[in-house]
């Protein structure tokens, strides 16, 4: 099976910061991951993903690494904005699978 | 639709009562999943189904949790004979590809399900 698990529960920042948000994950055959963002109330929302065979994938103000090596990957956000804050999850997907198993979350809080 | 839409908002039963909750996926979107939130934690996997059929269902907790997606579109989550573990929110998620191609889900806004 899986199990994706996260490092730090919570991060706090400064408005302007750049964030770092980490996850682990259990299975080598994992061959597809998402970061998803979610605010309170709200459902989980797609942010990005990366496929195993590639190690950085960018975005708007994101950026996902993955090191398979290591089973590891983090979402950076560049300049974080208080809009930014939330509770981001990880999932992945295990090849020949079709469902995401999702790590338990961290919670971003952005100061002014 | 604009997105996936769930119905009710919050649904509070009796233990022992039968409770439906629906899930109007985003139009024309293959896959629709079912999962299961905890307070602070990550989504749980309950099932899921490609257009009519049910493809996974081992995340279902009993046999007393069941779904259906009869045409390929609305899909209704039931629990029979509600418990107090049953309690959480429940969200849906819809998806346009099929297996092999990517899971990006769209998420709706949940049924939160209280059991007294």
């Amino acid at each position: 099976g899986e199990s994706v698990g996260l490092h730090l529960p919570t991060l706090s920042v400064q408005e302007g910061d750049n964030s770092i948000i980490n996850c682990a994950y259990s299975n080598s055959a994992s061959d597809y991951f998402i970061w998803y963002k979610q605010e309170s109330g709200k459902g989980p929302q797609f942010i990005i993903d990366i496929r195993s065979n590639m190690d950085k994938r960018q975005g708007q103000r994101v950026t996902v690494l993955l090191n398979k090596t290591v089973k590891h990957l983090s979402l950076q956000i560049a300049a974080t904005q208080p809009g930014d804050s939330a509770v981001y999850f990880c999932a992945a997907l295990e090849a020949g699978y079709s469902t995401l198993t999702f790590g338990k979350g961290t919670m971003l809080l952005v100061s002014p | 639709g604009a997105g996936v839409s769930q119905s009710p908002r919050y649904k509070v039963t009796k233990r022992g009562q039968d409770v439906a909750l629906r899930c109007d996926p985003i139009s024309g979107h293959v896959s629709l999943y079912w999962y299961r939130q905890a307070l602070g934690q990550g989504p749980e996997f309950l099932t899921y189904f490609n257009y009519e059929a049910q493809q996974d269902k081992s995340g279902l907790p009993n046999d007393r949790f069941s779904a259906e997606r009869p045409e390929g579109s609305i899909s209704t989550l039931t629990i029979q004979r509600t418990e107090q573990r049953d309690s959480a929110m429940y969200r849906c998620a819809s998806s346009h590809t099929s297996p092999g191609e990517g899971k990006k889900l769209f998420f709706g806004s949940g049924t939160q399900l209280s059991v007294l």
